[in-house]
């Protein structure tokens, strides 16, 4: 059973387009997040949600849009992209209270041409 | 302003031998540490922790030492195998927010266990 799953997987754009990327998490998790991988592998967070409130907004475009529907679900939607949004973008979730132990998905590659 | 570095870019060891993965950091308030890897094309996968309180946590094969006044920990794997072999991150926690911590992670180092 996957723990944090993430789709799409890749993902190859135009600049300019909106995209989403979706991801679940099955572990009963409370606190979800986004971190994002640039070109140098610096891992980077870029939001935190706990139970559908945002609770960690770093310094990131506002083109980027976290939506939580519920606790088992954060998605990204990013409009206008620029090429500099190439990255692997991943989710992950942890447990209370502090949350330091983070489990993450698989990644979503994304190219924007 | 990298505040955990992992100056070691590749580490090969031979099966069956130590593999002795290092990691520094410059933020004091840093009270939480964790290591994780990485295979390809997968997300990071937590491997083992420690708390500032503690200078050494061990699960198994993978043992983790913390030096608080060097600000510098450790990640040994004995005896290496070569299912091993792929990126570790270390990976730092001082602030959180409710629930949630900010992790601050290094670069990663690629370990190759060869036969």
């Amino acid at each position: 059973d996957t723990a944090v799953s993430q789709t799409p997987k890749y993902l190859v754009t135009q600049m300019g387009n909106d995209k989403s990327i979706k991801c679940e998490q099955n572990l009963g998790h409370d606190t979800m997040y986004w971190y994002k991988q640039d070109s140098k592998k610096f891992l980077k967070i870029m939001f935190s949600y706990n139970n559908k409130e945002l609770i960690i907004n770093e310094t990131v475009p506002n083109r980027f849009s976290p939506k939580s529907p519920d606790k088992a679900h954060l998605n990204l939607h990013i409009n206008s992209l620029e090429l500099g949004d190439s990255a692997v973008y991943f989710c992950a979730s942890s447990l209370q209270p502090r949350g330091e132990t983070q489990y993450f998905g698989p990644g979503t590659r994304l190219l924007v041409l | 302003d990298q505040q955990v570095k992992q100056n070691s870019p590749s580490l090969s060891v031979q099966e069956g031998r130590i593999s002795i993965l290092n990691c520094d950091y410059t933020n004091s308030m840093f009270d939480y540490f964790l290591w994780y890897k990485k295979y390809p094309a997968e997300g990071p996968t937590f491997l083992i922790s420690i708390s500032s309180i503690k200078d050494k946590n061990e699960d198994g094969r993978f043992t983790v030492f913390l030096n608080k006044s060097a600000k510098h920990l450790s990640l040994h794997i004995v005896p290496s195998q070569p299912g091993d072999s792929a990126v570790y991150f270390c990976a730092a926690s001082g602030e959180f927010r409710g629930t949630a911590s900010k992790l601050t992670f290094g670069t990663g180092t690629r370990l190759q266990v060869t036969l």
